[in-house]
């Protein structure tokens, strides 16, 4: 079936970076893009941006332009979220999902824990 | 940029009861509206695309309506297992969104 795989929980100081792993499975990886979107404690969900795999193009969210990088290796059909400078407020479960047909999100990766802390 | 808002931020609703939430756009969107429902620790699970269409494995009680600038979802038949959060999210134009959510509980 398919499937999307992240990697595991991180703890990052201030001003560090992180780097987030989405695995994918059950398709084709480079026919549907992947977008990454964050729940904060507390709030919402927040889309963050996009990368089509095939292209490599990628389109990101204002608030994260110039703080993070969308990219993949697609010969192991894994997506990355690279984010840097990363502030207490950045503290969130990060998700990856596949953009279906219809533009619908489906399926999640299990979300990644990142806590950003002093 | 459009801007999703949901109605209302909060449900309580009984067992075998009926919730609508209503989903408002900035401006039209067409039918490229979709809805989530969010559990805490889980990861969001699609329960309706493109406003009005079915997915496999979810329940036909939950329904679709909508197009343009105002939809809704209807959760028929209320189960305990239906208390989520419950989001609406835009596929038509960069950069997307999502609505604020609407925390629905079972009493």
């Amino acid at each position: 079936q398919v499937q999307l795989v992240q990697s595991g929980a991180e703890v990052k100081r201030p001003g560090a970076s992180v780097q987030v792993s989405c695995k994918a499975s059950g398709y084709t990886f480079i026919d549907y893009d992947i977008n990454w979107v964050r729940q904060v404690p507390g709030r919402g969900l927040e889309w963050m941006g996009w990368m089509n795999p095939k292209s490599g193009n990628t389109g990101y969210a204002q608030k994260f332009q110039g703080r993070v990088a969308m990219t993949r290796y697609t010969s192991i059909s894994t997506a990355y979220l690279e984010f840097e400078s990363l502030r207490s407020e950045d503290t969130a479960v990060y998700y990856c999902t596949r953009r279906g047909d219809y533009g619908d999100f489906r399926p999640w990766g299990q979300g990644t824990l990142v806590t950003v802390s002093s | 940029e459009v801007v999703l808002t949901q109605s209302p931020d909060f449900q309580s609703v009984t067992p075998k009861g009926t919730v609508t939430i209503t989903c408002r756009a900035s401006q039209s969107i067409g039918s490229d509206l979709h809805w989530y429902q969010h559990k805490p620790g889980q990861s969001p699970r699609l329960v309706i695309k493109f406003a009005f269409q079915s997915i496999s494995g979810v329940p036909s009680r939950f329904s679709g309506s909508g197009s343009g600038t105002v939809f809704t979802l209807t959760i028929k038949s209320l189960e305990a297992g239906d208390a989520a959060t419950y989001y609406c999210h835009q596929s038509r134009s960069l950069p997307y969104s999502f609505g604020q959510g609407t925390k629905l509980e079972i009493k």
